[in-house]
Formats: structure tokens, sequence, C-alpha cells
């Protein structure tokens, strides 16, 4: 099946500052996903970004579907956005289930 | 998550016992999945349904698992008898966006520990 890697794992931030995370997959998809998991353990939907760029305030997200890669960049970062991030993809256009990376463990410290 | 209502938010039971996790989506979607989080696996599929059909239920881990979704409006995942590596959080999701694309939203999930 697609393979799906984030990195980092793990980043401490200082409040205010920015941060990239990456979503590398192994195949051609049709179908990614951004996710913030905050410490209470709700999933959250950021961006259904299969291609392009989107920007949603102080977020945003760019994939290169060619090259097989994702971006996310939080700017200017705040203690609420500690927390995970999952990246989530699928082959398949329709109702197929989507493929989750490890996530990127972020804690943003004031 | 006042899309996908989860219930119960926590349950904490003893091996051997029944366990059974409920999930009521919103309506509008065609597709229902069931994940499970765990530290050291990560998110991982068990089962999802297309217009309440079972599709692909090669995620669930063994026959103590099984999974009913009678209508679109309801769905449940038990365990019977559940062991202690049961223990997770056990998530429901529906497509819920695009027409065509698989856009998921999550319950708040229900947190298991078998004891």
């Amino acid at each position: 099946g697609i393979q799906v890697e984030q990195s980092p794992p793990d980043l401490i931030l200082q409040e205010g500052a920015n941060s990239t995370l990456r979503c590398n997959f192994s195949d051609s998809v049709n179908n990614l996903q951004w996710f913030h998991q905050n410490p209470w353990g709700q999933l959250i939907n950021l961006f259904y970004i299969p291609s392009g760029t989107k920007q949603n305030g102080r977020l945003s997200a760019t994939t290169v579907a060619t090259e097989r890669y994702s971006l996310l960049y939080i700017s200017s970062s705040q203690t609420t956005d500690s927390g995970v991030y999952f990246c989530a993809v699928v082959r398949n256009s329709g109702n197929t289930p989507l493929v989750f990376g490890k996530g990127t463990r972020l804690s943003v410290i004031a | 998550d006042a899309g996908v209502i989860q219930s119960p938010r926590h349950e904490v039971t003893e091996m051997g016992q029944e366990v059974t996790l409920r999930c009521k989506p919103i309506s509008g979607h065609n597709s229902l999945f069931w994940y499970r989080q765990t530290m050291m696996r990560g998110l991982e599929l068990l089962i999802y349904f297309n217009n309440n059909v079972p599709i692909d239920d090669s995620g669930m881990p063994e026959d103590r698992f099984s999974a009913k979704m009678p209508n679109a409006s309801f769905s449940t995942l038990k365990i019977q008898p559940s062991e202690p590596r049961d223990s997770a959080v056990y998530f429901c999701a529906v497509n819920a966006g695009l027409s065509g694309a698989n856009v998921l939203t999550f319950g708040a999930g229900s947190r298991l520990t078998v004891l």
C-alpha cells in the first residue's frame, strides 16, 4: 500500500515562531488532507488539498502532487496550535479510505 | 464533533467483557469509517461502509471484532470478548465534503481501557 512519511516527528516552538511540516507519499494521490489532533484528542480537518495551495488564517498548505509531497505552514504560532498534525492520503478518488502518516507532534511554549 | 456523535466517550471494562461502541453520523454522507488509534500503531482503519454496506474489513484485528451499520444514522463496533490489548481510542468518521471527495469528519472518539 501507499506509504506516508511525516517530518519532523516532534517539534518545539516558541510562541510567535513559524514552522513547516512535511508529508511525503510513495505514490500518486487524488486526495490529501491535513488534520490537527488537539491535546484533548479531537481530530479536526484543516485542509483538503490534493494539489495546489490553500490558506486559512495563519495556516497554509501546499501540495506538489508530481513530486509527491505536501507542506503545512504555521505562522506566528500560538500555544493553541499544540497537538499532533496528521497528513492522510488516498490513491484513488471516491469513497476509499485515507491512509494516515504517523504525525508531527508540535509543542508551542509561551 | 457535532457532526458525528460517539458513545461512550470513555469506557473501562474487565478482560472478557463485551464492549459496544456507537456512532451516530450526520446526514448526507455515504461512507462511514472506524479507525483505532494507539501509541504504537497510530491511526489504523478497521472497517468502512459505503451506503451502509461493509466494503473492507481487512483491518479488523480478529474475529472478536465486528461492526454493523443497520441504517445511515447508526453504526456499532463490538468487541467480544475484550482483551487488554484492545485498549485504544476508537474513532468513527464520515465523509462530509466535496461531492466525490473523501473529506473526513471525525467524532470525538471512544477511549477504551480493558483491564
